[in-house]
C-alpha cells in the first residue's frame, strides 16, 4: 500500500522568508506525487505534481517542489513567503495499481502553514 | 456549471436517519470521486465512478454507504442509519478520465454532522 506523512502539522514563517513544508512517501515502484492546498472555506486546489522527468517542479502562486528518490520525498517550498499563502497543504500519491483513467490519491494529513506579518 | 459544485454544504441530521448528499461535475468531466475528510485528517477515498458505473468502491466504509450516478453526471452519496462516526467533510471531485494528469477538482464539501 502507497502512503505519505507529513511530519509537521504546523509551520510558522514570517512573511518574505523562504519556506518548506515537508512530505515523505512509500510506494512500490515509482510514485506520481502531489500537492493539494485549501484555503479557508473552499474546497481542495491542485498546486503541483511529479509524474517524471526533472526533479524540481513548478505550480501555481510561486510554489515548487523536489522530488528526492534517494530520501523518498517532495516537500514544497516557496523562495519568499506571502501572508496569502497561509493555509492547510496536503501532500498526495497516486496509486501506481490503479486503472489507467482511476486518479484517487491517498493524501497525507495535511500541514498548516502560517504567513506571519 | 463553472466548478464542482456540492449540496447541501451543510446537513445536520440524527442517528439513525438517512442522508443523500449531492455532487455536480465540471461538464465534460467523466470521472467522478467521493472523498470523507475528518476534523485534522486528510481526505480517504470512498468510491470512483467512470461514466455511470461504479469503478472503484473500495474506500466505502461498510454497506450502509452507497454511490449512483446514473446519468453519468450528477452523483449522490446516500447513507443509510447514520452514526455518529460518520461525522465529517464529504468532498467531491470531478477530472477528465484519461488524461492521466493526476489533477482533481474539488467541490468545497459538504459538512455532515450526525446527533
Amino acid at each position: 500500500a502507497q502512503s505519505v506523512a507529513q511530519p509537521e502539522d504546523q509551520v510558522n514563517v514570517a512573511e518574505g522568508n523562504p519556506l518548506t513544508v515537508k512530505c515523505t512517501y512509500s510506494v512500490s515502484g515509482n510514485p506520481y506525487l502531489f500537492w493539494y492546498v485549501q484555503y479557508p472555506n473552499r474546497g481542495l486546489q491542485f498546486l503541483l505534481k511529479y509524474i517524471t522527468g526533472d526533479n524540481l517542479v513548478k505550480g501555481s502562486y510561486g510554489f515548487e517542489a523536489e522530488f528526492n528518490k534517494s530520501q523518498t520525498s517532495f516537500h514544497l517550498k516557496k523562495p519568499s513567503a506571502l501572508v496569502s499563502d497561509s493555509a492547510l497543504y496536503f501532500c498526495a500519491v497516486r496509486d501506481i495499481r490503479s486503472n489507467f483513467g482511476n486518479e484517487k490519491l491517498t493524501f497525507g494529513t495535511g500541514t498548516r502553514l502560517t504567513i506571519i506579518p | 456549471g463553472a466548478g464542482v459544485s456540492q449540496t447541501p454544504s451543510n446537513k445536520v441530521t440524527e442517528k439513525g436517519k438517512y442522508v443523500e448528499l449531492r455532487c455536480d461535475p465540471i461538464s465534460g468531466h467523466t470521472a467522478l470521486y467521493w472523498y470523507r475528510q475528518s476534523l485534522g485528517q486528510g481526505p480517504e477515498f470512498l468510491i470512483y465512478f467512470q461514466g455511470t458505473g461504479a469503478a472503484d468502491d473500495s474506500g466505502l466504509p461498510n454497506d450502509r454507504f452507497f454511490a449512483v450516478r446514473p446519468e453519468g453526471s450528477v452523483s449522490t452519496l446516500k447513507i443509510q442509519r447514520t452514526e455518529r462516526g460518520d461525522s465529517a467533510m464529504y468532498l467531491c471531485a470531478s477530472s477528465l478520465a484519461g488524461k492521466n494528469t493526476g489533477e482533481l477538482f474539488f467541490g468545497e464539501g459538504s459538512r455532515l454532522t450526525v446527533l
